[in-house]
């Protein structure tokens, strides 16, 4: 069945640092969706991407989904630490309702 | 508007006990999932319910039953709670699988502990 990992499992980074944190599918996406988790919260949506090498941007962060849809990544620029909390991505197939998450990327920021 | 509500969001069980985790959305959205989240594990597909009156299993459906009331309704049911099914339990929904603006609306989740 399909699968999504993620990594790396966690990240530390100064404050001001940059972060990424990568996304690949064992099967090819219909597309793929991006959410962020504070402590203690519940996944909220951040984005999602369709299209074959499409990028976007929101504010300091950037999104990419690979050219063969089977992977993607979420650039954050200069971390503040507003942005701690665990990155997930999430895969639907092509023809299905089902959407497989990632296993997610815990950010931490040092001030 | 409450968004996705779920209920109890605590549970302590002891082993062999049964129990249904309640989800509920005023979205008109058709399709309801329930996840669990476990450390290190990410998010894991239990059931989802494309629409109403259909279920199918996820990734991890085993010692879980789903029942999709009515279009606003997704309940789990755990008949015979184990050790390993201690997590936390999200239910969420969509309004718009297969269309352009595709996202998942969460609950605030349910923490179970078996003992």
């Amino acid at each position: 069945g399909q699968q999504v990992m993620q990594i790396p499992q966690y990240q530390h980074v100064q404050e001001g640092e940059d972060f990424t944190t990568y996304c690949n599918s064992s099967t090819t996406l219909s597309n793929i969706q991006w959410y962020k988790q504070r402590p203690g919260g519940h996944p909220v949506f951040l984005i999602q991407l369709v299209k074959s090498g499409e990028v976007k941007k929101q504010k300091r962060l950037t999104f990419q989904f690979g050219e063969a849809k089977k992977n993607s990544s979420l650039h954050i620029t200069a971390t503040q630490t507003t942005d701690v909390g665990t990155y997930f991505c999430a895969g639907r197939g092509s023809g299905t309702y089902k959407y497989i998450f990632g296993t997610g990327t815990r950010l931490k920021v040092l001030a | 508007n409450a968004g996705v509500t779920q209920t109890p969001k605590f549970q302590v069980l002891k082993t062999g006990q049964s129990m249904t985790l309640q989800c509920a959305q005023d979205m008109n959205h058709n399709s309801m999932y329930w996840y669990r989240q476990d450390p290190g594990m990410g998010l894991r597909l239990i059931y989802y319910s494309a629409s109403e009156g259909t279920t199918d299993k996820g990734e991890v459906p085993n010692g879980y039953n789903v029942s999709r009331l009515n279009k606003r309704e997704f309940s789990l049911r755990l008949e015979s709670a184990a050790p390993s099914q201690t997590s936390v339990y999200f239910c969420a929904s969509s309004g718009q699988i297969f269309r352009t603006a595709e996202k998942l609306f969460f609950g605030s989740g349910t923490q179970l502990s078996v003992l």
